[in-house]
């Protein structure tokens, strides 16, 4: 079955400090790829997402992510964090294929925490 | 603008008791989709509409969980008999179609006693 893994679960990091979550799916088709984070108290809001084209997206919050389909990546990126990034985020990946559902597949999350 | 709303934001049940969770999609948006986040579980994929069609119902746990979209807007879940296991938040989200970034709702958390 297709899946989608974060590879770190809980991330602590100081301020300004540089960011790099993981994200590896298992789908050897088409895919569009989001990352999604949800702030303390907060509902799910998409942060970014690649659909096709340049390989490297940019979001709000001065956060990036690069797909890398020889590998099967897709990892979050921000040279330097604030306290206001502690959240957690998610990974989804929705495949592009005839039978389409739109369902996103979620990793399970990393729970970021930056020290002020 | 208005973002997806889902109602109530909170629901504490008697296990046993039927439960009508709803949600309200962004203005627009054709496709409504309902996902389920729980600790065990993480965010699972449990139905989408396509307009008030929902082709596929195979992501919805047991025949306890029925969806249903009226107008092409209003969709509401629906959970018969509940058990404690059902506990969960129970999410919505919508796109302005099936191919389409999807935006969420702040969801229902559900709790059965």
């Amino acid at each position: 079955a297709q899946s989608v893994s974060q590879h770190n679960h809980h991330v602590i990091l100081s301020e300004a400090a540089s960011l790099e979550l993981g994200c590896n799916y298992s789908y050897g088709g088409t895919v569009n790829l989001f990352w999604y984070v949800q702030y303390p108290g907060q509902h799910l809001q998409l942060l970014l997402k690649y659909f096709s084209g340049d390989p490297l997206v940019k979001g709000i919050k001065g956060f990036e992510a690069e797909f890398i389909k020889s590998k099967f990546s897709f990892n979050l990126r921000k040279p330097s964090v604030q306290w206001s990034d502690t959240a957690e985020y998610f990974c989804a990946v929705k495949l592009r294929r005839t039978s389409n559902t739109g369902k996103l597949i979620f990793g399970q999350g990393t729970t970021l925490q930056v020290k002020p | 603008g208005a973002g997806v709303s889902q109602s109530p934001s909170n629901k504490v049940t008697e296990k046993g008791k039927d439960v009508e969770l709803r949600c309200d999609p962004i203005s627009g948006h054709t496709a409504l989709y309902w996902y389920r986040q729980s600790l065990g579980q993480g965010l699972e994929f449990l139905i989408y509409f396509q307009g008030n069609s929902a082709p596929d119902k195979s992501g919805l746990p047991s025949d306890r969980f029925s969806a249903e979209r009226t107008g092409g807007s209003v969709s509401t879940l629906t959970i018969q008999r509940t058990q404690q296991e059902d506990s969960a938040v129970y999410l919505c989200a919508s796109s302005f179609e099936l191919d389409y970034e999807q935006y969420f709702g702040p969801g229902t958390r559900l709790t059965v006693t």
